[in-house]
């Protein structure tokens, strides 16, 4: 196992404009979160899950983000009508239940919205 | 609202000067303390889980330590690899989610 991959590295989109970002997780993971870093700043929490069931979702998660993990493998994060604030990495990490944050993080999706 | 606070927020030493980092944090129901190394355009990387007062845990010239409102980042005879900023992060509830301070960027020199 390779570790946790993102894709894309790197998104330039319109305001406006929709995009989803996916995340493949170490394949024994049952847990997948996401977080959002903006420069100088540390990740923040957006969500996570455990296997498929969406578990919790921070307030920072407007309604225009939506994030899915369809048979507890894969999951993708989708930004609607994108916002200049939403520019940001988005990082995804992957952890065994009880693994008490020995999380492993992918290289991360850097968001620049124009 | 749980809270983690770094400092320095940023940090030069030359190669050889040890130096500590700070992490002082606010939580409810901490299950852990963990350290993070990030290098510029990449994730973080994971270096120690600290669980308990009074526990310390060592990685090369990385040391870390806990006391019940902090924990410190102790690094021995830096070298310029080492530079990098440094994440301390609080586990709380139970999705272990983490709650992450602003980090300390650590720059190295000959």
């Amino acid at each position: 196992d390779t570790g946790v991959s993102q894709d894309p590295r790197h998104k330039i989109t319109k305001r406006g404009q929709n995009v989803t970002f996916r995340c493949d997780p170490i394949s024994e993971h049952n847990r997948l979160y996401w977080y959002r870093q903006t420069l100088g700043q540390g990740p923040e929490f957006l969500t996570y899950f455990q296997n498929e069931a969406q578990l919790e979702k921070s307030r920072l998660l407007s309604d225009r983000f939506s994030a899915e993990r369809p048979k507890g493998s894969f999951s993708t994060l989708e930004i609607q009508r994108t916002e200049q604030g939403d520019s940001a990495m988005y990082l995804c990490a992957s952890s065994l239940i009880g693994a008490q944050g020995g999380y492993t993080f992918g290289s991360g999706t850097r968001l620049t919205v124009v | 609202e749980d809270q983690v606070t770094q400092s320095p927020e940023a940090l030069r030493l030359q190669e050889g000067e040890s130096s500590s980092l700070n992490c002082s944090y606010t939580v409810s129901g901490l299950r852990g303390l963990f350290w993070y190394r990030q290098d510029p355009g990449k994730g973080p990387e994971f270096l120690f889980t600290l669980y308990s007062a009074g526990e310390e845990k060592e990685k090369e010239r990385l040391k870390a330590t806990l006391t019940k409102k902090e924990s410190f980042l102790h690094i021995t005879a830096p070298k310029p690899e080492d530079s990098a900023t440094y994440l301390c992060a609080a586990s709380t509830g139970t999705a272990s989610k983490l709650t992450f301070g602003t980090g300390t960027r650590l720059q190295v020199t000959l």
